[in-house]
């Protein structure tokens, strides 16, 4: 079967730096993305990998292993707005999006 | 303001009532998506609409019935739902179904099944 596994819950300090895992077992391999999903809101396109190596977009950054099946999100200078859930979905051999649970990050003070 | 409208964003129905929710874009796409979203459990992928044309239909039970009049607009007709089908449900689209395009979301209906 296809999976996405991301950590439920993590908590950081607002100005620190967190790293949220992503690992896939997929039928087939055609990019992976990063969605953002703060509380009763829709989802919204963070980044996208499809090739080896780290995509860098102001303060978020993705990598993503291909042979590994793994990838991560960085998020640095944390603030209190990135409170929300982390989605990581990866399209398939069909160019469907398979989605992860989610990882809600929490921001402290 | 993702340019993806949802209507009702709140809807109460009782297991023998028939509804339906209205999705539209303003983004000139060509693919629309139902997906189901239940907390703490991945988005579940219902239906895709490519150029208007139903392109998947992922096991979803007949009580749920998707409608695509044009590339601008989608609509779920439900009846006889069950109290496991309260969920947020959320519409998408992307330019079209392939590689590389990102999805747009609305912000969805939230739906309690009484």
């Amino acid at each position: 079967g296809q999976n996405i596994d991301q950590p439920t819950e993590m908590t950081a300090t607002e100005g620190a730096i967190v790293q949220i895992n992503c690992t896939y077992q997929t039928s087939g391999f055609n990019g992976l993305f990063w969605y953002q999903q703060h509380a009763g809101e829709a989802p919204t396109f963070l980044s996208y990998n499809v090739l080896d190596g780290l995509e860098e977009k102001g303060r978020f950054s993705s990598f993503l292993s291909r042979s590994k099946g793994y990838s991560y999100l960085l998020l640095k200078e944390l603030q209190m707005k990135d409170s929300a859930s982390y989605l990581c979905a990866v399209r398939d051999s069909n160019y469907q999006l398979i989605w992860g649970a989610g990882t809600k990050l929490i921001i402290k003070p | 303001e993702t340019g993806v409208t949802q209507t009702p964003r709140h809807l109460v129905m009782g297991m023998t009532n028939k509804k339906s929710l209205k999705c539209e874009q303003h983004l000139g796409h060509n693919a629309m998506y139902w997906y189901k979203q239940s907390a703490k459990k991945p988005l579940e992928l219902m239906f895709v609409y490519n150029f208007k044309e139903q392109t998947e239909n992922n096991s979803v039970p007949s009580r749920f019935s998707p409608e695509c009049p044009n590339s601008s607009h989608l609509f779920l007709h439900l009846h006889t739902l069950q109290p496991e089908d309260s969920a947020l449900y959320l519409c998408a689209s992307s330019q079209k179904v392939g590689e590389g395009y990102e999805q747009y979301f609305g912000p969805g209906t939230r739906l309690t099944v009484t």
